[in-house]
């Protein structure tokens, strides 16, 4: 049983690039989360999916991000146009609705936009 | 307002000591779930423990045990019989709405357990 992978591991980029991370989820996972975390910070929610669908974004996710899950199987979140503010570690997470519903997090992607 | 607490920064331990870690919690939602996760220098966020607001006994998951004081609005983690691999951030989480609805948790600021030999 595999669980959540995240590539790449870190990510180093100069302001105004864009740059895309991609998501495995646990096969049996509908649900898809993405997280962001700040330094000395606990994560924040970003969006998730179930299945293919885009259910929720937060409100800090600007226009310059974008996330897909085609097919319902991988995901990418994708930055447009980096700011130093986006440096973070970038957290993906699957579930399996029902139950308490816990979240089986990746390593995370560290991203550093200088 | 701030949702979800973690009043220690950091917190030691001995090794085969127990440990406890705070936790405060803020909803007007009767029915609330709280996680408790483990992150390592790896960064993986591991789950540990799991209670619902409307579980009638505190949770136990091995090692770990949460103390649920529900009219106090707190949810610490108990760590008995410490470990050096227990070294890590801790961070208490909570996620309004009733099983079924998605888990965007809301997580505190963390706790980094320390434990010495």
């Amino acid at each position: 049983d595999t669980g959540v992978s995240q590539d790449p591991r870190h990510k180093i980029t100069k302001r105004g690039q864009n740059v895309t991370f991609r998501c495995d989820p646990i096969s049996e996972h509908n649900r898809l989360y993405w997280y962001r975390q700040t330094l000395g910070q606990g994560p924040e929610f970003l969006t998730y999916f179930q299945n293919e669908a885009q259910l929720e974004k937060s409100r800090l996710l600007s226009d310059r991000f974008s996330a897909e899950r085609p097919k319902g199987s991988f995901s990418t979140l994708e930055i447009q146009r980096t700011e130093q503010g986006d440096s973070a570690m970038y957290l993906c997470a699957s579930s399996q609705t029902g139950g308490p519903e816990k979240l089986f997090f990746g390593s995370g992607t560290q991203l550093s936009v200088l | 307002a701030q949702k979800i607490t973690q009043t220690q920064p950091g917190m030691f331990v001995q090794e085969k000591e127990a440990v406890t870690l705070d936790c405060t919690y803020d909803t007007s939602d009767p029915s609330y779930g709280l996680f408790w996760y483990k992150q390592p220098s790896s960064g993986e966020m591991i789950f540990l423990i799991y209670q619902g607001s409307y579980d009638q006994q505190n949770a136990t998951e091995g090692r770990y045990s949460l103390n649920f004081q529900k009219a106090r609005k707190s949810a610490n983690l108990v760590i008995s019989a410490s470990q050096l691999g227990d070294s890590a951030m801790y961070f208490c989480a909570m996620r309004e709405g009733i099983s079924g609805t998605a888990s965007k948790l809301t997580f505190g600021t963390g706790t980094r357990l320390q434990v010495t030999l």
